[in-house]
């Protein structure tokens, strides 16, 4: 069965500063990886995904991801935080064989300014 | 105007009651998805139809039920044999298929009162 770590609960960064938030993952096969970020009492809001090929993966807002598969692990980043980027950001993994999407457990990311 | 609709955004349960929260998309999705969310847990997935007239538990499948008699609605009961109904309750679909991204509505927030 596949699983997520988000091995932080919280990331505290400054503004302007570059943020990384950790994934890793467990699946059988080859991984599909998503990244979402929720605000507050909302829905979950779709940021990228890795399928295949380039293990840099670029998406909304700024934000990209890196995929190890060494090191099974999908981490979030973004070159210059933004106050508005604080919000919980969660993890995703499914498998090539079925369509059950699992979760990490999140990690909330707070900028300063 | 495409996407996600849940209601009500917010419901109160008495002790012992039976109650069903609704979710319907317009966006041709094959796949749909029931997550609990609680503080610092994540998302657990509940229950998910990959097609109409199907699906399946997911982890945290005991006392909920569904259906998934239209494409469009995947309506979500909380029985009385869930013990700890009170969270935030989280709908979703996607295309069928591993590398599709799962898409969200704005939730439904249960009390037990």
């Amino acid at each position: 069965a596949q699983s997520v770590a988000q091995p932080e609960d919280q990331v505290n960064v400054a503004e302007g500063n570059p943020l990384t938030v950790k994934c890793t993952y467990s699946v059988s096969g080859n991984p599909y990886l998503f990244w979402y970020v929720q605000y507050p009492n909302r829905g979950l809001q779709f940021l990228l995904k890795y399928i295949t090929g380039d293990n840099l993966v670029k998406g909304s807002y700024g934000f990209e991801a890196e995929f190890n598969k060494s090191q099974t692990s999908f981490h979030l980043k973004k070159p210059s935080a933004l106050v508005s980027d604080s919000a919980l950001y969660f993890c995703a993994v499914r498998d090539s064989y079925g369509n059950k999407l699992v979760f990490g457990a999140g990690t909330i990311l707070r900028v300063k300014s | 105007d495409g996407g996600i609709t849940q209601s009500p955004k917010y419901l109160f349960r008495k002790e012992g009651q039976n109650v069903t929260l609704s979710c319907e998309q317009n966006l041709n999705h094959d796949a749909m998805y029931w997550y609990r969310q609680d503080p610092g847990q994540g998302l657990r997935l509940i229950y998910y139809s990959q097609i109409v007239n199907d699906f399946q538990k997911g982890d945290i499948a005991e006392g909920y039920s569904v259906s998934r008699e239209k494409k469009e609605s995947f309506p979500l009961t909380v029985t009385s044999a869930q013990k700890n109904p009170t969270a935030f309750y989280l709908c979703a679909s996607s295309r069928t298929g591993g590398s599709s991204e799962a898409f969200f509505g704005q939730g439904t927030r249960l009390t037990v009162v």
